[in-house]
């Protein structure tokens, strides 16, 4: 079946510094992928998708190319702000018209002043 | 257009009882989808429902169920409640191939 896999974490980092957190599927076919992001005490909010191979999703300075060679979507930003602290998930969703997602088990992260 | 609004935001349960939780998709979304989020497990697919019908089923006893309405609007009803089935509870509207997600029902069974 479909399977996600991420960095778990907690990433700490601090304000400016480079982030990366990886993202490594398993699936039938060619499923699309995505990033969502989880700030406290609130539901998900989609950050980027891809929809097929070397897709590069793009949103609020974040970044993500679908690699189906490595089957990986790792997740980067050049720098993170106090305000990107949450928690990020990966996600896949296979071919088809469905809206069955399989996502990762999420990483933490907190941006430091 | 207004975003996938679930109600109650906040639930609180005895062990045994039963509970019915709403969501209203974004107008216009035709499925619905609901995930189960708790710590140990992450986030775990429930359903979807796709004009009135059931779509996909995740691997979740029978006391998890759910409808769908003419208008999309759908609910998710949990019988016989254990303390496991303490969770935020997700639902998520789609079209075009994203799923978009209201902020959730925080369950907690005592």
């Amino acid at each position: 079946g479909d399977s996600v896999t991420q960095m778990e974490g907690p990433v700490t980092l601090s304000e400016e510094a480079f982030l990366t957190i990886n993202c490594t599927y398993t699936a039938t076919g060619y499923p699309s992928l995505f990033w969502y992001v989880q700030y406290p005490g609130e539901g998900l909010q989609l950050l980027l998708k891809a929809t097929k191979a070397d897709d590069k999703g793009s949103n609020k300075g974040f970044e993500a190319t679908y690699r189906k060679e490595t089957t990986s979507f790792h997740l980067e930003k050049g720098s993170v702000q106090v305000s990107d602290s949450a928690v990020y998930f990966c996600a896949l969703k296979s071919g088809g018209s469905n809206y069955k997602l399989t996502f990762g088990k999420g990483t933490l992260l907190t941006v430091n002043p | 257009k207004a975003g996938v609004t679930q109600t109650p935001r906040y639930l609180i349960k005895t062990r045994g009882q039963q509970v019915t939780l709403s969501c209203s998709p974004i107008s216009g979304h035709r499925s619905v989808s609901w995930y189960q989020q708790t710590p140990g497990q992450g986030l775990q697919f429930l359903f979807e429902y796709f004009s009135e019908t059931q779509r996909n089923k995740g691997n979740f006893p029978g006391r998890f169920s759910g409808r769908q309405f003419s208008n999309s609007r759908s609910e998710m009803n949990v019988s016989t409640l254990e303390l496991g089935d303490s969770a935020l509870y997700l639902c998520a509207s789609g079209q075009g191939g994203v799923a978009f997600f209201g902020q959730g029902t925080r369950l907690t069974v005592v």
